[in-house]
């Protein structure tokens, strides 16, 4: 069973850092692209980044771009998000998916994120 | 940035009704775009892939079309579990962008 589970979600104080990681299992980790997507309480969906499977290719959110950084450890089937200056805004369940044709599958289970003093 | 607008925000039918939410991009994207359903609580799920492709496992009441600017997702027959809120999302350039979504409520 293709499977995605992330970890790492928390409580932080505005312009701390944390880091999200997402693990993958029942495919070949490798051979796909991934992204993290997120949801603020309530709200819709938002795109915050995308890896190429081997890390040549990295895009980011505009509203994220210079405090979050994506990367990725084939050996270890992981993705990873690193935030950092987070800000009250940045408060939301964060998901890694799987890049299929034109669309996410599947998606982890998600993680929260609270950014507050 | 190419922006997604979805239509209606919120819909409200009976069982067995027909059901269009529509998506419109800010620039041709070709097909690439993708639906999904999301109930609360839980992750998104793909239901239709490259505009008009049907995700294995999801019913054949759930239906897409569209390409260029203008896209469509239709649930042919709407059944009590359809109750949850759709989106629509554009692969096409980066940075990827979603429609505000769409709430479908099954009376």
């Amino acid at each position: 069973e293709v499977q995605l589970v992330e970890s790492g979600g928390g409580l932080v104080r505005p312009g701390g850092s944390l880091r999200l990681s997402c693990e993958g299992s029942g495919f070949t980790f490798s051979n796909y692209n991934m992204q993290w997507v997120r949801q603020a309480p309530g709200k819709g969906l938002e795109w915050v980044s995308f890896i190429s499977g081997k890390s040549s290719s990295i895009y980011y959110a505009e509203s994220v771009k210079g405090r979050f950084t994506i990367s990725r450890d084939n050996a270890n089937n992981s993705l990873y998000l690193q935030m950092s200056r987070l800000r009250d805004e940045d408060s939301a369940v964060y998901y890694c998916g799987r890049v299929a044709v034109a669309g996410i599958d599947p998606w982890g289970q998600g993680t929260l994120v609270i950014v507050s003093s | 940035d190419i922006q997604m607008t979805q239509s209606p925000s919120s819909v409200s039918a009976p069982v067995g009704d027909r059901v269009t939410i529509t998506c419109r991009a800010s620039q041709g994207i070709s097909t690439w775009l993708a639906w999904y359903q999301q109930k609360p609580g839980k992750a998104p799920k793909l239901l239709i892939y490259a505009a008009s492709n049907l995700q294995s496992g999801v019913p054949s009441r759930f239906s897409g079309s569209g390409s260029g600017t203008d896209f469509a997702l239709t649930i042919s027959s709407l059944q009590p579990e359809d109750s949850a809120t759709y989106y629509c999302h554009q692969a096409s350039s980066f940075p990827h962008s979603f429609g505000q979504g769409t709430k479908v409520e099954v009376k």
